[in-house]
């Protein structure tokens, strides 16, 4: 799997949107990019996935970049309990079952 | 729905000791996963079953086994546990590799 690259850490103010870089420079062109989160103590959660174009849900927006090498996750309005721990994941959907979990962004969200 | 149920939720053992964490899912998905968090770092996969009657080593498997029962239920075995084995470790399931929902963790102490 391509190795992801995330700031350590970033603030945001409640009510604005927060943009999380995550840098996959060795992407191949069969990998995905995944976004989950880790609010203090509890399970991981998924937030949002793709491949080549823009997607966007309930929870946040992603971006990718036309050279897929880096891309970035929106959350549009940041509440306080968007505070976790990011994390981008870059794999190959058809035959990887693992999910490569790195150190992530710790994102703070402040009223 | 439950999602995907841990159990216990606490643990502490002494050296030695041996133990099964137990998880089970109720959304019908075909592959389960076992991770472990260490303090401030991400998780490691250890052992995953891409469906039922299989089962394939994580990137951290050595001290453990485990059990795909049914469908539903994927077991750890800790045969006899040691202190490096302290640690939070969750349990996973997916649908075709796609989107992982997580249990909420179990926290196991090894003294």
């Amino acid at each position: 799997d391509a190795k992801t690259t995330q700031p350590p850490s970033m603030d945001c103010a409640e009510g604005r949107a927060a943009n999380l870089p995550c840098n996959h420079s060795t992407i191949s062109g069969n990998e995905y990019v995944y976004w989950y989160r880790q609010i203090h103590s509890q399970g991981p959660q998924y937030i949002i996935h793709g491949l080549k174009n823009n997607e966007t849900n309930e929870m946040a927006s992603l971006i990718i970049t036309e050279d897929r090498k880096s891309s970035t996750l929106i959350l549009p309005h940041a509440t306080l309990r968007d505070t976790a721990v990011y994390y981008c994941i870059v794999r190959v959907l058809a035959n990887d079952y693992k999910l490569s979990f790195g150190a992530g962004t710790t994102v703070t969200v402040r009223a | 729905n439950a999602g995907v149920t841990q159990t216990p939720k606490f643990q502490v053992l002494k050296t030695g000791q041996s133990m099964t964490l137990q998880c089970a899912q109720d959304m019908n998905h075909n592959s389960m996963y076992w991770y472990r968090q260490d303090p401030g770092m991400g998780l490691r996969l250890i052992y995953y079953s891409a469906s039922e009657g299989t089962t394939d080593k994580g990137e951290v498997p050595n001290g453990y086994n485990v059990s795909r029962l049914n469908k539903r239920e994927f077991s750890l075995r800790l045969e006899s546990a040691a202190p490096s084995q302290t640690s939070v470790y969750f349990c996973a399931s997916s649908e075709n590799r796609l989107e992982a929902f997580f249990g909420q963790g179990t926290r196991l102490t090894v003294v």
